[in-house]
């Protein structure tokens, strides 16, 4: 089956200006969340999705947003990017809410000039 | 902050085993422990997990210590392809995986 499948590869953006990333999960999973992932600061949790409900956020500013759509399927917003936004986010979908492997995307590389 | 401790980095010769180690002496007693990797570029893999029994897969075996303070990745006869990061982590039972805490891992460097 498919994997986690997330939209755009690569994106380039501009100070200030604001970025969707997608983020389609394997069929049935119903648990989405989004990492980043910079040199400095390693892979860091942004926020978990479950049901279209948000169930964790993590220690990120309110620019940061998410939301998860009735098929699973997820979104995060970046507004007013900042040159330090620049890193690899990654999304990782598991099947519930028991303990059971996440699997994660190839990532999307923002680069904010 | 990451409830784990890993080596930076390790070498291994192509064809012997890896052993990874991971400390978590903070551990309690519904936590799991959870590998993952991270080949360059690419997304984490999930590796394997455990609680306290030791547990085998096709990728690895996974030895947690009786009192479950520490933790040892094998992987039996490593690749050139295993060369990756991979990452020691502690996730309570029940929990979605949705809410994984990685710490820095270790850098593995398989050397033919």
């Amino acid at each position: 089956k498919a994997g986690v499948t997330q939209t755009p590869r690569y994106l380039i953006k501009t100070r200030g200006q604001q970025v969707t990333l997608s983020c389609s999960p394997i069929s049935g999973h119903r648990s989405v969340s989004w990492y980043q992932q910079t040199p400095g600061q390693g892979l860091q949790f942004l926020f978990e999705y479950f049901s279209e409900t948000q169930r964790n956020k993590g220690n990120f500013p309110g620019r940061f947003s998410g939301r998860q759509f009735s098929n699973s399927r997820s979104e995060m917003n970046v507004s007013t990017l900042e040159l330090g936004d620049s890193a690899l986010y990654l999304c990782a979908s598991s099947f519930s809410d028991v303990n059971t492997e996440a699997f994660f995307g190839q990532g999307t590389r923002l680069t904010v000039v | 902050d990451a409830k784990t401790t890993q080596p930076p980095s390790m070498d291994c010769a192509e064809g012997r085993a890896a052993n990874l180690p991971c400390n978590h002496s903070t551990i309690s007693g519904n936590e799991y422990v959870y590998w993952y990797r991270q080949i360059h570029s690419q997304g984490p893999q999930y590796i394997i997990h455990g609680l306290k029994n030791n547990e085998t897969n096709k990728m690895a075996s996974l030895i947690i210590t009786e009192d479950r303070k520490s933790s040892t990745l094998i992987l039996p006869h490593a690749t050139l392809r295993d060369t990756a990061v991979y990452y020691c982590i502690v996730d309570g039972y029940g929990g979605s995986q949705g809410n994984l805490i990685f710490g820095k891992g270790t850098k593995l460097s398989v050397k033919p």
